[in-house]
């Protein structure tokens, strides 16, 4: 089994809809993060929490929110979504923070029409 | 703000090949130096970490120049699997956030 899931793994709503990506981890790390990636882009850091009570916002956080229900668990909202957050989200997990190997989800593909 | 460059590529190279892919950063402060791989529609993986004496792991050596602020992977004798593209991602200092480079994509032709 893979050690970070993500589900869904493709989705497709309108514009104005709540979304909600989840993600989970057997790896018993403690920092999380989620990522979205635009073609000629790369990845950029949307949240991240560094355990279950601590949440910190990235480069592009307007438009999301974030729970982190559990150590295992850290859930990615879009409350109202829109066409412009069309894109490949990843969550991922680290040991130790931004000095160290981060183990990435499988992606969820998500498309705001 | 283009924090970490690197050349998109594609890199076109046949197998057997040696290929070289370079990429700048902007912050001095930074002490966290990887290369990830990212396969067609697939997650990053840590292809390696970059440390300041170099480093080897098999057919892959990574260089780190502080001095110029660019980082290096040499590929050698490339394979058809080696087909990727490759991420050169910097953190900001301490326990910043990572920045990711756009990639350089890399074919491996038979």
């Amino acid at each position: 089994d893979a050690d970070v899931t993500q589900t869904p793994r493709n989705r497709i709503t309108k514009t104005g809809k709540r979304i909600m990506l989840e993600c989970s981890q057997t790896k018993g790390h403690d920092r999380m993060y989620w990522y979205r990636q635009d073609p000629g882009l790369g990845l950029r850091l949307i949240y991240y929490s560094f355990d279950v009570k601590d949440i910190n916002k990235g480069e592009i956080s307007d438009g999301y929110s974030v729970s982190r229900q559990a150590q295992a668990k850290f859930s990615l909202s879009l409350e109202s979504a829109i066409p412009n957050q069309t894109a490949l989200y990843f969550c991922a997990t680290s040991l130790a923070g931004f000095t160290d190997t981060q183990y990435f989800g499988p992606g969820t593909r998500l498309t705001v029409l | 703000r283009k924090e970490v460059e690197q050349d998109p590529g594609p890199f076109n190279v046949p197998e057997g090949a040696t290929v070289a892919f370079n990429c700048t950063y902007s912050n001095s402060a930074s002490q966290s130096f990887f290369w990830y791989r990212q396969d067609c529609r697939k997650e990053p993986k840590l292809l390696m970490s970059v440390y300041s004496s170099g480093n080897e792991d098999g057919r892959f050596t990574a260089q780190l120049n502080r001095a110029s602020q660019y980082i290096s992977l040499l590929i050698r004798d490339s394979k058809l699997s080696d087909s990727a593209t490759y991420l050169c991602v910097v953190n900001g200092g301490g326990n910043t956030p990572l920045v990711f480079g756009k990639g350089t994509r890399l074919s491996v032709i038979a």
